[in-house]
């Protein structure tokens, strides 16, 4: 079965110190990992794909297979990424609905 | 259309009503799904649709939950004789073939009363 655990309901860091949302999955083929974010009074949209292996708004995730693992970094959190953040998998083959975690609410304190 | 339509964008309804929400995806979009956002519970899958295959309605809770997709374009959640348990916001998402994320709409908030 797909399942992709956020262990932290709510983060709450100061400006420019660093980040990390923490995401797990379990999965056992080779699975595709994206994060998601949701800023207030807006729509969920896209924020990276492990695929693409690349940095958008300064964070970065780096898929960790040993340890079954997808966390999103940032070195240096800003105010403006204040969010929801959900970390969400697909499966190859089959169906391609994503799972999706329950996701993390991160505040960056002034 | 540019992105992904959802109407209406909040809807009260009484215990028991059966209400419909309505999802219209992005031009071109072969692949239509829907979600439920409750607090505390993030994205629940609901149901897929894929071109003309049969959808996936793993995720449907219950029986009073249904949907079609028309012309393999627009698409409408039906929720039958509501429950309170049933408010939350209901999210339309779409995507093209390949390996891609999804376009999320602004989604339906339903309020049962």
């Amino acid at each position: 079965a797909q399942r992709v655990t956020q262990p932290e309901k709510l983060l709450s860091v100061f400006k420019g110190a660093p980040v990390e949302l923490k995401c797990n999955y379990s999965y056992s083929g080779s699975p595709e990992l994206f994060w998601y974010v949701q800023y207030s009074r807006q729509r969920l949209q896209l924020l990276l794909r492990h695929i693409s292996r690349e940095s958008i708004k300064g964070f970065t995730a780096d898929l960790n297979k040993g340890e079954t693992s997808f966390h999103l970094k940032k070195p240096f959190a800003q105010e403006e990424d204040s969010a929801m953040y959900y970390c969400a998998l697909r499966g190859q083959g089959g169906s391609e609905k994503l799972v999706f975690g329950k996701g993390t609410k991160l505040t960056v304190n002034p | 259309g540019a992105g992904v339509s959802q109407s209406p964008s909040n809807k009260v309804t009484e215990k028991g009503k059966d209400v419909e929400l309505r999802c219209d995806p992005i031009s071109g979009h072969t692949a239509l799904y829907w979600y439920r956002q409750s607090l505390g519970q993030g994205l629940e899958f609901l149901i897929y649709f894929q071109g003309n295959s049969a959808p996936d309605k793993s995720g449907l809770p219950s029986d009073r939950f249904s949907a079609e997709r028309t012309g393999g374009s627009v698409s409408t959640l039906t929720i039958q004789r509501t429950q309170q348990e049933d408010s939350a916001v209901y999210l339309c998402a779409s995507s093209s073939p390949g390996r891609k994320g999804y376009t999320f709409g602004s989604g339906t908030r339903l309020t049962v009363v």
